[in-house]
């Protein structure tokens, strides 16, 4: 089955600056890749995803890339705020269903006021 | 738009005792159900998952079940609950065309 892999487990960066956080999977079927937030206490949302047939996908401040021949995949969160600050997931999935989604094991973002 | 009610948002119970999370849908029909536990520092695991009433899927063996008495219910249960069984329980619905899954608020449980 497939297996997701994600890092940095935690990451802290100053407000204003980036954040990237990067997973791997191991299923060349993989076609979707969603990410979600989950503040604390919170569920998770989703807040971006990208499918096979994209390289790269943005919205405001936060963007996606996919390298499938790598078998990688990250987010990028660019001029940081503390609103930020959440545990991040990705995911990954053959079809798309959440069925079949894979979720990595979560990156804990602290931006720093 | 879907939302997942889900109940309670805490727990503590003793080990050996039974168990009943619900959680109900609103705003969609015929939507696909799953269970995902979320342990301390680890990703969220896939439980169970139906694609309908009485139709029910697991995905790792486990002292836990599931049923789905209604479209837009779905309930896990345990009869005697484990130390193991410690956690945070997310529903999540995935309905029509939209792959994304919605998830409640989750219930924190703790055996003790």
């Amino acid at each position: 089955g497939e297996n997701v892999e994600q890092h940095p487990s935690t990451l802290s960066v100053q407000e204003g600056d980036s954040a990237v956080i990067k997973c791997t999977y191991s299923d060349s079927a993989s076609n979707y890749f969603p990410w979600y937030k989950q503040e604390l206490g919170k569920r998770p949302q989703l807040i971006i995803d990208i499918r096979s047939n994209v390289g790269e996908k943005k919205d405001q401040r936060i963007a996606v890339t996919l390298n499938k021949t790598a078998k990688h995949f990250s987010l990028h969160i660019t001029e940081t705020q503390p609103e930020d600050s959440a545990v991040y997931f990705c995911a990954a999935s053959p079809s798309g269903s959440a069925r079949q989604l894979t979720f990595g094991s979560g990156t804990q973002l602290t931006v720093l006021p | 738009s879907q939302t997942i009610h889900q109940w309670p948002a805490t727990l503590v119970q003793p080990v050996g005792s039974p168990l009943s999370l619900e959680c109900t849908v609103e705003g969609t029909s015929n939507p696909n159900l799953y269970w995902y536990r979320q342990a301390a520092g680890r990703g969220l695991q896939l439980l169970f998952y139906s694609v309908g009433i009485g139709q029910i899927s697991s995905e790792v063996p486990q002292n836990l079940s599931a049923s789905r008495p209604q479209d837009r219910q779905f309930i896990l249960s345990s009869k005697k609950l484990l130390l193991s069984d410690s956690g945070f329980y997310l529903c999540a619905s995935e309905a029509g065309a939209v792959t994304e899954a919605f998830f409640g608020q989750g219930t924190r449980l703790t055996v003790v």
